[in-house]
């Protein structure tokens, strides 16, 4: 059972320099998330996709971006990482909106940027 | 804004002992809330869903309840073992969009053998 898979787990990157977190999800799920935790903060929501198609701003998004790729895929984007976005990232999905269902989520992607 | 509290920060109690999680939140109109455990390095695996038309979930061992009207929920974990040491985070969905899901910060349980 794959459920949620993120890549890559580790990554260390250059302020300034760009990567994409890949996150696909092998359960039929309509919605998508992309979840940042960082120590004190607990999880903040980047952004979600209700359903294949649409995107939405959560919490913290600037200085992210996302793609909904297909139905099962949801891609998380840094154009220029900066120090401040050292964090833990977790991709999660849910057959439903936020909180109505059971969410599952991925065994997160720990990026450093130096 | 909803917001979620968890007391204590942190516990350590011997095997075999009942315990509660505490989780606090600010709004009553809170629609659904869930109980989740985190292992060291891992992600998020989600215990228990209480709906909005629900007072209380079990599975196992575990029962959360949900008192909307004095904004509480616990986690009552009955014959700790050493295998619940984890990390637990409870979550509010206010029902609206992207300010759905709320974390707490997570109560570290160690259950000492």
């Amino acid at each position: 059972n794959a459920g949620v898979t993120q890549t890559p787990k580790f990554q260390v990157l250059k302020t300034g320099q760009s990567m994409t977190l890949q996150c696909a999800q092998d359960m039929n799920h309509n919605s998508m998330y992309w979840y940042r935790q960082d120590p004190g903060m607990g999880l903040r929501l980047i952004y979600y996709s209700a359903s294949e198609g649409t995107t939405d701003k959560g919490e913290v998004p600037n200085g992210y971006n996302v793609s909904r790729l297909n139905k099962r895929e949801f891609s998380l984007r840094l154009e220029s990482a900066a120090p401040s976005q050292t964090s833990v990232y977790f991709c999660a999905s849910s057959d439903g909106g936020l909180g109505r269902n059971t969410i599952y989520f991925g065994e997160g992607s720990w990026l450093t940027v130096v | 804004k909803q917001e979620v509290t968890q007391i204590p920060a942190a516990l350590s109690v011997p095997e075999g002992e009942n315990l509660v999680l505490n989780c606090s939140f600010t709004d009553s109109a809170i629609y659904n809330l869930q109980w989740f455990r985190q292992d060291p390095g891992k992600g998020l695996t989600s215990l228990l869903l209480i709906q909005s038309s629900q007072r209380e979930q079990t599975s196992g061992r575990l029962n959360a309840s949900l008192d909307k009207s004095s904004g509480r929920s616990t986690l009552y974990i009955a014959a700790s073992q050493p295998g619940d040491s984890a990390t637990y985070l409870c979550a509010g969905d206010s029902g609206g969009g992207a300010d759905g899901l709320t974390f707490g910060k997570g109560t570290h349980l160690i259950i000492q053998p």
